[in-house]
């Protein structure tokens, strides 16, 4: 998974595997997280969120699971396509004006 | 509807020149940030401006940096007398308000010779 201050987490997998990235948080205040992809030469685009008073979000082919009690968020990706590689960040947020980001997992899809 | 958008989308200068980044968020959106990118990590804070308030400056790396936000629209981050280590993406998100979600512009690519 990521964290603040690594060098950026690695993921391959097959097209038409599902895809599992991971995140995990400190701040035990934080109670809205983001999910962004952010293609080559691109800006971060939102893909999902969820807030603390749920532990599973979907969306399409993407699904985002929150566990509190170990600070810890995933984002699965259904059914990986090629357009999916990319690199996925996650933001918390503590109920403050700011989102703190991790560092990001590289995802590559092999067709 | 229109996104963020961000101005010039790359920008090469010399060391010692001044640049000026700008961002046009998303219309109806009173939160706007700014954050620094260098290759292959996070997103680094900058500045952060909500509404008609002070802006959060407390992310600036050093005094050379500085934002404004005109009209509670656009937005200008200037860089003084750039170096080499302030080449980096710079991005800027818009949001409703503070602490919702942020949606990002393209970015400026900037490096400094």
């Amino acid at each position: 998974g990521e964290s603040v201050g690594l060098h950026l987490p690695t993921l391959s997998v097959q097209e038409g595997d599902n895809s599992i990235i991971n995140c995990a948080y400190s701040n035990s205040a934080s109670d809205y997280f983001i999910w962004y992809k952010q293609e080559s030469g691109k800006g971060p685009q939102f893909i999902i969120d969820i807030r603390s008073n749920m532990d599973k979000r979907q969306g399409q082919r993407v699904t985002v699971l929150l566990n509190k009690t170990v600070k810890h968020l995933s984002l699965q990706i259904a059914a990986t396509q090629p357009g999916d590689s990319a690199v996925y960040f996650c933001a918390e947020n503590d109920a403050g004006n700011q989102f703190y980001f991790g560092t990001g997992t590289s995802l590559t899809v092999i067709p | 509807g229109a996104g963020v958008s961000q101005s010039p989308s790359n920008k090469v200068t010399e060391k010692g020149k001044d640049v000026e980044l700008r961002c046009d968020p998303i219309s109806g959106h009173t939160a706007l940030y700014w954050y620094r990118q260098s290759l292959g990590q996070g997103l680094e804070f900058l500045i952060y401006f909500q509404g008609n308030s002070a802006p959060d400056k407390s992310g600036l790396p050093s005094d050379r940096f500085s934002a404004e936000r005109t009209g509670g629209s656009v937005s200008t981050l200037t860089i003084q007398r750039t170096q080499q280590e302030d080449s980096a993406v710079y991005l800027c998100a818009s949001g409703r308000a503070g602490g919702q979600t942020q949606y990002f512009g393209p970015g400026t690519r900037l490096l400094v010779l």
